[in-house]
């Protein structure tokens, strides 16, 4: 089993619409959660960090973190074609002290 | 704030070459840095744990030898890809971790990236 998993996708969207993003990882110690942006060619962008669990909102993201089940989420709501871009998931492990884990990233396609 | 630099963008260079890449945190002091490298298509592989003043931590299948890594100041960390070759061709990527209060959750901040095409 992965550390953090995410769907590959792509995820596609309307525009205007909620993308709704999921991600699931399989250490219950897991301290803090981040969604990052990556556009093609492009490096990562910080998007939104969350800790506890509940939600989280930033503008039109919102994540979302539930412990027991282990999964974190990001929805963009009203989204634009310029939010078309890979999203990556990523974990602190405590074992792995200050490293990041990063799931395979989910594809999302807003279409106008 | 949070702004992390690399240089250079982008590199072509003949095989057996050597090519040193700078990664540098332009507002804040950065503890730690991080060293990824990501193929087309792929997600990002932590390549090694950069220290100020300490060795680097390097990850399982990376060699040493080849990444050699320098974290000489609190802003700025270097990666040297030895003797390059074809297969070395990749999209390497650097971040940096704040320190102080403000890292409490361990976010990372990353710079544009730097392209290496190995002939």
């Amino acid at each position: 089993q992965k550390e953090v998993e995410q769907n590959s996708g792509p995820l596609s969207v309307p525009e205007g619409a909620i993308a709704s993003l999921n991600c699931t990882y399989s250490d219950r110690g897991s301290q803090s959660f981040f969604w990052y942006r990556q556009y093609s060619g492009k490096s990562p962008e910080l998007i939104m960090f969350i800790y506890s669990n509940g939600d989280k909102e930033d503008g039109r993201f919102t994540a979302q973190l539930n412990k027991a089940s282990q999964y974190v989420s990001l929805l963009i709501r009203d989204s634009q074609p310029s939010d078309s871009a890979t999203y990556l998931c990523a974990v602190n492990l405590p074992a792995a002290g200050n490293k990041l884990t990063f799931g395979g990233g989910t594809r999302v396609l807003v279409k106008p | 704030g949070a702004v992390v630099s690399q240089h250079p963008s982008r590199v072509i260079c003949k095989s057996g070459t050597s090519v040193k890449i700078e990664c540098r945190s332009l507002d804040f002091q950065a503890t730690t840095m991080f060293w990824y490298r990501q193929f087309p298509k792929q997600s990002l592989m932590l390549m090694a744990t950069s220290n100020e003043g300490s060795k680097a931590t390097y990850e399982q299948g990376v060699e040493k030898d080849k990444f050699l890594i320098n974290h000489a100041s609190l802003t700025l960390s270097t990666l040297t890809v030895t003797s390059a070759h074809p297969e070395d061709s990749s999209f390497y990527i650097c971040s940096a971790k704040r320190g102080g209060q403000t890292s409490s959750y361990n976010e990372q901040f990353f710079g544009p990236g730097t392209r290496l095409t190995v002939l």
